[in-house]
């Protein structure tokens, strides 16, 4: 067990809907970051928080967006879904954010959409 | 750009070998290189971390070269198991931006 907390841990919706997976880092970690994984795909970075500030941008669709709360909790918001934004969402949580920090993972949310 | 190659076949390697993975990254090369372990549909697991300034890293059965003038990692699994059986990622740092670049995996098999 990480320590990160992700709900929920599936999530079917259908194509133009919109769902909001949520994230709980470890205790003490400022920094959380999301990923996307699709099928037999690696990471691919999303975003980055440190301390309820954005602090790196990946490739991020215009329809997603995320925020990082006082409580250090995070949400990511996905709109508009399409069949391709199907796949398994990661949220990992480090102490600083820097790039030597070790990330630690969440379990992740696997979003169908139909 | 950076971008890292990892083998995209599977590597099937015998209980008890050695298994060596690679990492090759293109351009500039990186402060420090991270290997994670994934297993099927869970969160990658932080294994090692190797700076630039080291050659070796140790942890157990593993081990992590680096090497700045081949732009290369290695990672070492001694006397393996079935349970080591699972996807490696390599990740470096961008240089800036505090982003990591990820590999896209390794498969390794372990047969008995």
């Amino acid at each position: 067990d990480s320590g990160v907390t992700q709900t929920p841990k599936h999530l079917i919706t259908a194509t133009g809907q919109r769902v909001t997976l949520r994230c709980s880092p470890r205790s003490g970690d400022l920094s959380v970051y999301w990923y996307q994984q699709s099928l037999d795909q690696g990471l691919q970075f999303l975003i980055q928080y440190y301390n309820g500030e954005e602090r790196a941008k990946g490739n991020i669709l215009e329809r997603f967006s995320a925020q990082q709360f006082p409580d250090l909790h995070s949400e990511l918001n996905l709109s508009s879904l399409e069949l391709g934004d199907s796949a398994l969402y990661f949220c990992a949580s480090s102490v600083a954010g820097e790039y030597w920090d070790t990330q630690y993972f969440g379990p992740g949310t696997r979003l169908t959409v139909l | 750009s950076q971008k890292i190659e990892q083998n995209s076949e599977a590597l099937n390697i015998q209980e008890g070998k050695t298994a060596t993975l690679t990492c090759n990254y293109t351009n500039y090369s990186p402060a420090y290189l991270q290997w994670y372990r994934q297993d099927p549909g869970r969160g990658p697991v932080f294994l090692l971390l190797i700076r630039e300034n080291e050659k070796e890293k140790r942890k157990e059965r593993l081990k992590v070269t680096f090497d700045t003038t081949l732009k290369q990692s290695l990672f070492h699994i001694t006397a393996s198991q079935p349970a080591d059986s699972a996807t490696y990622l390599c990740a470096l740092d961008k240089g800036s931006n505090y982003q990591l670049i990820w590999g896209a995996g390794t498969k390794l098999i372990i047969k008995p």
